[in-house]
């Protein structure tokens, strides 16, 4: 069965730090997606990434990077220099791959806030 | 671009009406979904749609929800009859279908409170 696990409910940093958010997946499949999303208070959420199974190599966006291990089916998300803006609620989502199944599985978030 | 557009954004109601909700989904997209998100549940997929048939279905609570799909660029999820357990915030989401999974695009939502 798939399951996606966020176990840090909530963090709390100050500006400025670097902060980890951890995603731990299970999935029989060999070919899947993994995803980020963030929920702002304004609710909305929004599609941060999407990798695949295949794709070991770990991302950076500007502030923004992604360490995709599969060895411990693992696939965290760091902020550097966090700011007041990255406040928000992050989800971390898994799809298998094939057929017509495009389902998301989403983890519970973990809640970060960034102290000014 | 429109982004995946739903209304109403808020809808309060009594227990024991029926509600509506309505999506219209990005223009393109072949895949659309309904989640329903509460504090105590989290994220939960209530039913997708692909090429407007409904695929999967398990979600969806019980018999007093239903979804359809009548054409690519709309869908609605009923509540008949409500109740205040159905309170929460409802989002739509599409994307296209082929050759994903990819990433889906979420509406604004609908907060839904039932008195």
């Amino acid at each position: 069965a798939q399951k996606v696990t966020q176990a840090q409910t909530e963090i709390s940093v100050v500006e400025k730090e670097d902060v980890t958010l951890d995603c731990v997946y299970e999935t029989r499949d060999t070919t899947y997606y993994l995803f980020w999303y963030k929920q702002p208070p304004s609710g909305e959420l929004v599609f941060l990434i999407r990798r695949n199974s295949f794709d070991e190599q770990n991302e950076i966006s500007g502030r923004y990077s992604w360490n995709f291990q599969k060895s411990t089916s693992s696939f965290n998300f760091t902020i550097t220099a966090s700011q007041v803006v990255d406040s928000a609620v992050y989800f971390c989502a898994l799809s298998e791959a094939g057929g017509a199944t495009n389902k998301l599985i989403f983890g519970t978030g973990t809640l970060l806030a960034v102290q000014p | 671009d429109a982004g995946v557009i739903q209304s109403p954004r808020h809808e309060v109601t009594e227990m024991g009406q029926e509600v509506t909700l309505r999506c219209k989904p990005i223009s393109g997209h072949n895949s659309l979904f309904w989640y329903r998100q509460t504090m105590m549940r989290g994220l939960e997929l209530l039913i997708y749609f692909n090429n407007n048939v409904p695929i999967d279905d398990s979600g969806m609570p019980e018999d007093r929800f239903s979804a359809k799909m009548p054409n690519a660029s709309f869908s609605t999820l009923k509540i008949q009859p409500s109740e205040p357990r159905d309170s929460a915030v409802y989002f739509c989401a599409s994307t296209t279908g082929t050759g994903g999974p990819y990433e889906q695009y979420f509406g604004p939502g609908t907060r839904l409170t039932v008195t």
